[in-house]
C-alpha cells in the first residue's frame, strides 16, 4: 500500500516570495491534516479536511496560509507572502476516517525562509 | 485547550536495556484517545503505539508497551531491549477532536 506522498521535499525561498506544497494521501482515506513542525517542537494542526471540506482551520493562519482539497483526494498548501517564521517542516497525514483513527504521515517538506 | 507535556527532553540508553518516556497531558474530556509516535532522523513520523481512554488494559506492541493512569492523566511509554532502530524523536500525542503533539523526546539508543 502506498503511503502518505509530499513534495517538494525541500524549498528554500526567500521572504515575500510565495510557496506551494503538495500532498497526496493513502487511497481512500476521507480525512486529510496539514501539520507544521518548527524545529525542536511538536507538529501543530494548520488544518483538517473532511473529504473536500474543512473540519478545523482554527490555527491556520488565513492572511497568508491557504489551503485546498481537490476533489476530496489530493490538497496544496500555499504561502503567500512567506515570512522568515514560516521556516518549518510541513508535514501532512491522512486517516482512514475521522481525527482518533490512526494518522499516516508523509516524509514532510522542509521550508527554508531566507 | 488541551495540552500535553513530555518533561524529558532528552534520553539515552544502552542497547537491550529498558527506557521509559513520561508524558501527562491536560483534559477535561472522558472520552479520548493518546497515541505515541516515533519520528527517526529521516523525519517520517510512523505511530507506535495508541490508547483508548475507555480501556483500563494497557496498550502493548512488542517490545513497546504504555502505563495508562487515567486520573492521574498520565501516560508513559516503556521500551524493553531497546534496539539502535529505536534512536528517533518520540510524541506524545492526544486526541478528542484534533490531535495535539508534545514537545518530544530524543531518544539515543548506544551500541
Amino acid at each position: 500500500e502506498a503511503g502518505v506522498a509530499q513534495s517538494p521535499r525541500y524549498k528554500i525561498i526567500e521572504k515575500r516570495q510565495s510557496v506551494a506544497f503538495w500532498c497526496n494521501p493513502i487511497s481512500g482515506h476521507a480525512t486529510l491534516y496539514w501539520y507544521q513542525q518548527i524545529l525542536g517542537q511538536g507538529p501543530k494542526l494548520l488544518i483538517q479536511f473532511q473529504n473536500n471540506g474543512v473540519v478545523d482551520d482554527s490555527q491556520l493562519p488565513k492572511d497568508r496560509f491557504s489551503a485546498e482539497r481537490l476533489k476530496g483526494v489530493d490538497s496544496t498548501l500555499k504561502i503567500q507572502p512567506a515570512k522568515l517564521e514560516d521556516s518549518a517542516v510541513y508535514l501532512c497525514a491522512s486517516s482512514l476516517r475521522g481525527s482518533t483513527d490512526t494518522q499516516y504521515f508523509g516524509p514532510g517538506t522542509r521550508l527554508t525562509v531566507l | 485547550a488541551q495540552t500535553v507535556t513530555q518533561s524529558q527532553p532528552e534520553m539515552s540508553v544502552q542497547e537491550a536495556e529498558t527506557v521509559t518516556l513520561s508524558c501527562t497531558y491536560d483534559t477535561s474530556e472522558n472520552n479520548y484517545y493518546l497515541f505515541w509516535y516515533k519520528q527517526p532522523p529521516s523525519r517520517q513520523m510512523i505511530l507506535v503505539i495508541r490508547q483508548e481512554a475507555y480501556k483500563q488494559q494497557n496498550a502493548t506492541e512488542n517490545r513497546f508497551s504504555v502505563n495508562f493512569q487515567k486520573a492521574a492523566k498520565s501516560f508513559s511509554l516503556k521500551i524493553s531491549d531497546s534496539q539502535l532502530g529505536d534512536t528517533a524523536m518520540y510524541f506524545c500525542a492526544f486526541e478528542d477532536y484534533k490531535l495535539s503533539f508534545g514537545a518530544g523526546t530524543t531518544v539515543t539508543v548506544r551500541a
